[in-house]
This record gives structure tokens, C-alpha cells and sequence, in this order.
């Protein structure tokens, strides 16, 4: 079945320690990519896309995520979180004029 | 506020009585869609609008559900003889057709079925 899986249901950090949250996803052919979060509280926000050309996508607050079609991944990456990223972070795939969710990863950071 | 609104953003409702929800989307787009996010999951597709057409539908959509958006403005979600396993958030979102057409989502309205 087609699918978007993320490996990570919670994962807590420290303030300063590097991001990295895995994206697989099952589709062959062409695919749009994207993270959203969803801060507590508020509804859900786009966080980066690619569509097409760089592979390493540069998104808002200092995430970037790469694709590497090859391994049908998508990671989303941030060197330094801070508390206020405190989040969930939903990895997913527009395909026919849909978009398929991950179920998405929990991050806490600890101040 | 010009993004995407949803009312009401809290319902509760008793078993087998019906509810409608209600999305306006962002003004200039013409696309709008609907999903439905439960606990621990993330949001899955129902159905989808170009203006006023219903292009597709999910297997998720029983026949207790019916969506329109008559003018291609607004739209409405209603559940019939609503169950408890209907409990989740309804979430809208909208965009401009195409490769850059990314969605923005509304609130959400979450839904009680006690």
C-alpha cells in the first residue's frame, strides 16, 4: 500500500542538540514533499516543500530537509533546536492532487 | 484574518444525531479539501473541490457523509447518525490548482460523539 512512514512517534531533545526525523515514503514516480508542524495550540503549518531542482530544501526557523530519491527518503534536519520548536512534525506526499500524511513524530525539547 | 476559517471549532454531539460543519477557505483559491485527524494519526484524505465539483472521494467517506460547496466558496461537511468512532478533528484546507498549489489548513473542528 502506499504510504508515508515517519520512525519516529516521540522523540525528546535538549536545547542546542541536532534534529534529524526520518521520512520514508512508497510512491515510485514523481512526488511532491513536504513537512508541516503543528505547534500546541494551533493549526497546521507548512514547514518546507520541494517540488523539484535542489534536493536540499531550506524551509522557515532553520529546518531543511533533504530528498534522496534513491532511498525514497525525505529527513528533516535542524543543527540547533530550540524550546519553541516543541512541536508535531508531520512528514507528507502529494500525489493526484492529494496529500498522504505521515503519522507524525512528537518533539519535545527541554529547556 | 484572510486564512482559512472552520466553524465551529468544538462540537459534541450524541449518538446518532447529525452534524454539519462549515469551511471558508482563502478567498482566491478554488481548490479545497477535507480531512479527518484522530489521536496518534495524521490527517487522512476524504474528498476533495475544484470550485463547485467533488472530484474524489475516499474509501473513508461512508454514505453518512456528504460535502458540498454549492458556490464555490464556502463548504460543509454534515455527518448523519453520527457514531462514536466518528470522533476526530475535521480539518480544511485550500489551494490554487497544481504543482504549486500547496494546501493551508484551517483550525480544525473536533468533533465529541458521546
Amino acid at each position: 500500500a502506499q504510504s508515508v512512514s515517519q520512525h519516529n512517534h516521540h522523540v525528546i531533545l535538549s536545547e542546542a542538540a541536532s534534529l534529524e526525523l526520518g521520512c520514508n515514503y512508497s510512491y515510485g514516480g514523481t512526488v511532491n514533499l513536504f513537512w508541516y508542524v503543528q505547534y500546541p495550540g494551533q493549526h497546521l503549518q507548512l514547514l518546507l516543500k520541494y517540488f523539484s531542482g535542489d534536493p536540499l530544501v531550506k524551509g522557515i526557523k532553520g529546518f531543511e530537509a533533504e530528498f534522496i530519491k534513491s532511498r525514497f527518503s525525505f529527513n528533516l534536519r535542524k543543527p540547533s533546536v530550540q524550546w519553541s520548536d516543541t512541536a508535531e512534525y508531520f512528514c507528507a506526499v502529494k500525489r493526484d492532487d492529494k496529500i498522504i500524511f505521515g503519522k507524525g513524530t512528537r518533539l519535545h525539547i527541554l529547556p | 484574518d484572510t486564512g482559512v476559517s472552520q466553524d465551529p471549532r468544538h462540537k459534541i454531539t450524541k449518538r446518532g444525531q447529525n452534524v454539519t460543519f462549515r469551511c471558508d477557505p482563502i478567498s482566491e483559491h478554488n481548490r479545497l479539501y477535507w480531512y479527518r485527524q484522530t489521536l496518534g494519526q495524521g490527517p487522512e484524505f476524504l474528498t476533495y473541490f475544484q470550485n463547485e465539483a467533488q472530484l474524489e472521494k475516499s474509501r473513508l467517506l461512508s454514505d453518512r457523509f456528504s460535502a458540498e460547496r454549492p458556490k464555490g466558496s464556502f463548504s460543509t461537511l454534515e455527518i448523519q447518525r453520527t457514531e462514536q468512532g466518528d470522533s476526530a478533528m475535521y480539518l480544511c484546507a485550500s489551494s490554487f490548482p497544481g504543482l504549486a498549489g500547496e494546501q493551508y489548513f484551517g483550525p480544525g473542528t473536533r468533533l465529541t460523539v458521546t
